[in-house]
């Protein structure tokens, strides 16, 4: 069964800093890599995917992957208040019909 | 009304009760999901329906059934609940399997188990 794993934080950041959040897999055969953001009392919604033969900048949002460790991180640029959210991140299960996802990384932004 | 739709949006039932959740999707889409939310835990996967078929039941025990009556319904009926399945159930559809495409998420189920 793949796994994944993330930092439940909460991770604390001053407006304007960036915000490093990272997640690792189980399954060093995983192609392609989502991060969800939920805030408090919603659902889950998609920031962005990337696969695994490259890092993908939108915005102000950045995944990169480390294939040999194992991990995929997000990079939030000049961190607003309104990115104070769970972040999730999840690969698709073994046989490719829904994700895993992690526990989430709760993302705290002050001003 | 557009994209993920969940009816009730709020359910409190003893644990004798019968009810039922409801699932709508708007988006054309071909598969989709019921996930489990509770407190510290990560989203757990309960079942995935592609074009109506089921394709996975993630070892879901038998008080929880699902229904898929086409592609744009999804149902997920409920008898002799146990506390512990209070939670926030989650649908969620994408256009193709899973894996590979975008799932949306409707707002959720909060359902409380007395």
């Amino acid at each position: 069964q793949k796994e994944v794993e993330q930092n439940s934080g909460p991770l604390s950041v001053p407006e304007g800093a960036i915000a490093s959040l990272n997640c690792t897999y189980s399954d060093r055969g995983s192609q392609s890599f989502f991060w969800y953001r939920q805030y408090s009392g919603k659902s889950p919604e998609l920031i962005m995917f990337i696969y695994s033969n490259g890092d993908k900048e939108d915005g102000r949002f950045t995944a990169q992957l480390n294939k040999a460790s194992q991990y995929v991180s997000l990079l939030i640029r000049d961190s607003q208040p309104s990115d104070s959210a769970t972040y999730l991140c999840a690969v698709p299960n073994q046989a490719g019909t829904a994700l895993i996802f992690g526990k989430g990384t709760t993302l705290s932004v002050s001003s | 009304e557009t994209g993920v739709t969940q009816t009730p949006r709020h359910l409190v039932m003893g644990m004798t009760n019968k009810k039922s959740l409801k699932c709508e999707q708007h988006l054309g889409h071909n598969a989709m999901y019921w996930y489990k939310q509770s407190a510290k835990k990560p989203l757990e996967l309960m079942f995935v329906y592609n074009f109506k078929e089921q394709t996975e039941n993630n070892s879901v025990p038998s008080r929880f059934s699902p229904e898929c009556p086409n592609s744009s319904h999804l149902f997920l009926h409920l008898h002799t609940l146990q506390p512990e399945d209070s939670a926030l159930y989650l649908c969620a559809s994408s256009q193709g399997p899973g894996g590979a495409d975008t799932q949306y998420f409707g707002p959720g189920t909060r359902l409380t188990v007395l």
